[in-house]
């Protein structure tokens, strides 16, 4: 079945370590996102990429890093520098002009 | 101000009631408009999607866009507790937009 797959579900990190979040999808999409998801909050971009090997900075960048090698896969790094990282992460993908298919996300828990 | 405002809630409805969702936004280069539910810890999964003003129906759920207004809804009729969820509105600009505008998500609990 095509879809997109987010691993781990959970993840625990300890202060001044960095992080990263798997994002795997065999829908053929060109475009790929992620998302921070708070409490209360609604979705925030953080990343996106529109083809291989090039992203843009989403609303929220500061303290992230992504990489786009494969048109399947666009992992995200949480890096030390993120002061806040504890959230709901969300991958998602789609193609032009249609709605996102989304993964079932990652919560990422300081300790 | 937000591109796109949509009120948190939370809303709570008996079962069988009609459940009214909306959202606002101020882009009036958007075409596209859809609707998300979110259940708990999981991600959001596409419900409606709609091209433009007008209706669309789907079983108990109907999606209206009234572009002159700047305004979308959904509606939920019959609803159950299986619709408890949270529920995101989301839209984009012309064809070549791939990027989404998200709502915040109206939370919606129905009672058994």
């Amino acid at each position: 079945d095509g879809g997109i797959t987010q691993s781990p579900k959970y993840l625990f990190r300890k202060e001044g370590q960095n992080v990263t979040l798997s994002c795997e999808q065999n829908l053929n999409h060109d475009a790929m996102y992620w998302y921070r998801q708070d409490p209360g909050q609604g979705l925030r971009l953080i990343y996106y990429s529109q083809i291989v090997n090039d992203f843009q900075k989403g609303d929220i960048a500061e303290g992230y890093s992504v990489s786009r090698e494969k048109k399947e896969s666009f992992p995200l790094t949480v890096t030390s520098a993120q002061k806040n990282p504890t959230a709901f992460y969300l991958c998602a993908s789609s193609m032009v002009a249609m709605g996102y298919t989304f993964g079932s996300g990652t919560r990422l828990t300081v300790v | 101000q937000k591109e796109v405002e949509q009120d948190p809630g939370p809303l709570s409805v008996p079962e069988g009631a009609i459940v009214s969702l909306n959202c606002t936004y101020s882009n009036s280069a958007f075409q596209y408009f859809m609707w998300y539910r979110q259940y708990s810890r999981k991600g959001p999964e596409l419900l409606m999607y709609t091209y433009s003003s007008g209706n669309k129906e789907d079983g108990r759920f109907t999606a209206q866009v009234d572009k002159s207004s700047k305004y979308i809804s959904l509606f939920i009729r019959d609803s159950q507790p299986s619709d408890s969820a949270t529920y995101l509105c989301a839209m984009s600009g012309t064809g070549n937009d791939y990027k989404l505008s998200f709502g915040a998500g109206t939370t919606v609990t129905v009672r058994a």
